[in-house]
Parts: structure tokens; C-alpha cells; sequence
């Protein structure tokens, strides 16, 4: 594709439910990140996976969240019995190779929780 | 531990005057550091990386091992520069860990 795509653009949910958001990044790109953005808090980062290698699961804030990435390609973010504090956009960021290239970022999920 | 620090939340100026977006680092390594600029209702977007050493939209920034610091400067701010500007850094573990950001707003 001609970037990196999330989905949905938008997604309201109701305190106490279950969550996915998806990320399609640029083929071919071997890594990719999530983050969480929200007012007063900048990207906060969640989770990183890099080819075949275990994701670095250190910057998931609770147990409730959780994500896979099938292939090598797409991923999903899980977040499980969401809560209000749960609102926020995240980001996902693809990269072709390690860091020290350019990470190429979707256009976020805008996730509400009421 | 990996940590960016952008003090300032918001920095206005007038159009012309000279701009400087802080950014601190905490990392015991050498540390590549990025600036990642997001303009309004665009994407999340590289700015500049300090091992390419250049100037882009006639923003620079130099890496001070000394005062851990990756300061984005430009000497004359136009309006187009207002946005979104986050300070990243990554370590041997690839991870790469963005600051709070600062938003510049510059002023007709």
C-alpha cells in the first residue's frame, strides 16, 4: 500500500468492553510499533516487533492489552474490559530494518471510551 | 532506561523571530535522536535525524554529548512551522522512545 493504515479511524465503546484495533503497515517493512498519544502525555510506547524476534511487551500499561502480529505483516491491538483512561489516539509506525531508519506512522485510531 | 524530556508544552513566537525546541536525553549508550514534526490533521512525520547532519525546512539540530541535549533550532520562523514537535531517541535495543512534545506556534 501506499502507507501505513489503521482501522477504524474512529471507534467509541462502552466502558467494560473488548477492543481491536489494526494496523496494516508498508510491505515489507519489518518493524513496527504502537503508541498511545494523548493530551499531556506525547507517545507513549507500547509495544515493539522486529521480524521474527519476541515483541519488546514493556511499554503495555496493564494486563488488559495485548497485540499480534500474523506473518510478519499486519497487526492488532487488543484491549480487553476498556476504561475510561483507555481514551486516546494510537499510533502505529512501521520501519523498514532497525530504528536508525525513518518510521513511517499511520494516521491513528481515535479510540472513546464512555 | 531510555527517557526524552521536552520541558516546554508550548512555544510561541512571531513570525521571523528565531525558534529553539528543547530537548533532553537520558541514555547511557550512544543514542541515535530523531525530530518528528505533526502538522495539523497530518500524519506523524521524520523531521531530522542526527546522524544525517542536515538541515531540513531550515531546521537544525546538534547532538551535545556533553549536555546530553538535541535542541531543534531555526533562525527564522514562518507561519507553516506551527505544529506538533516530538524529540525521539533510540538505544541498542531499537526501541525508540518519543518525549512529551512541544507545540510551536508561530504568530503573523
Amino acid at each position: 500500500g501506499a502507507g501505513v493504515s489503521q482501522s477504524p479511524s474512529n471507534k467509541v465503546t462502552e466502558k467494560g468492553k473488548d477492543v481491536e484495533l489494526r494496523c496494516d503497515p508498508i510491505s515489507g517493512h519489518t518493524a513496527l510499533y504502537w503508541y498511545r498519544q494523548s493530551l499531556g502525555q506525547g507517545l507513549e510506547f507500547l509495544i515493539y516487533f522486529q521480524g521474527n524476534s519476541a515483541p519488546d511487551k514493556s511499554g503495555l500499561p496493564s494486563d488488559r492489552f495485548s497485540a499480534e502480529r500474523t506473518g510478519g505483516s499486519v497487526s492488532t491491538l487488543t484491549i480487553q474490559r476498556t476504561q475510561q483512561e483507555d481514551s486516546a489516539v494510537y499510533l502505529c509506525a512501521s520501519l523498514y530494518g532497525g530504528v536508525k531508519t525513518e518510521a513511517f506512522f499511520g494516521q491513528g485510531t481515535r479510540l472513546t471510551v464512555v | 532506561a531510555q527517557r526524552v524530556t521536552q520541558p516546554e508544552k508550548l512555544l510561541s513566537v512571531f513570525k521571523g523571530a528565531p525558534v529553539e525546541l528543547k530537548c533532553n536525553y537520558s541514555y547511557s549508550g550512544s543514542p541515535e535522536l530523531f525530530w518528528y514534526v505533526q502538522y495539523s490533521r497530518q500524519r506523524l512525520q521524520l523531521l531530522l535525524r542526527h546522524i544525517s547532519r542536515e538541515s531540513i525546512k531550515g531546521f537544525t539540530a546538534d547532538l551535545n554529548k556533553g549536555e546530553t541535549s538535541f535542541h531543534l533550532k531555526k533562525p527564522f520562523a514562518q507561519e507553516e512551522d506551527s505544529a506538533m514537535y516530538y524529540c525521539a531517541l533510540s538505544g541498542n535495543t531499537d526501541k525508540l522512545i518519543f518525549g512529551t512534545g512541544t507545540r510551536l506556534q508561530v504568530f503573523p
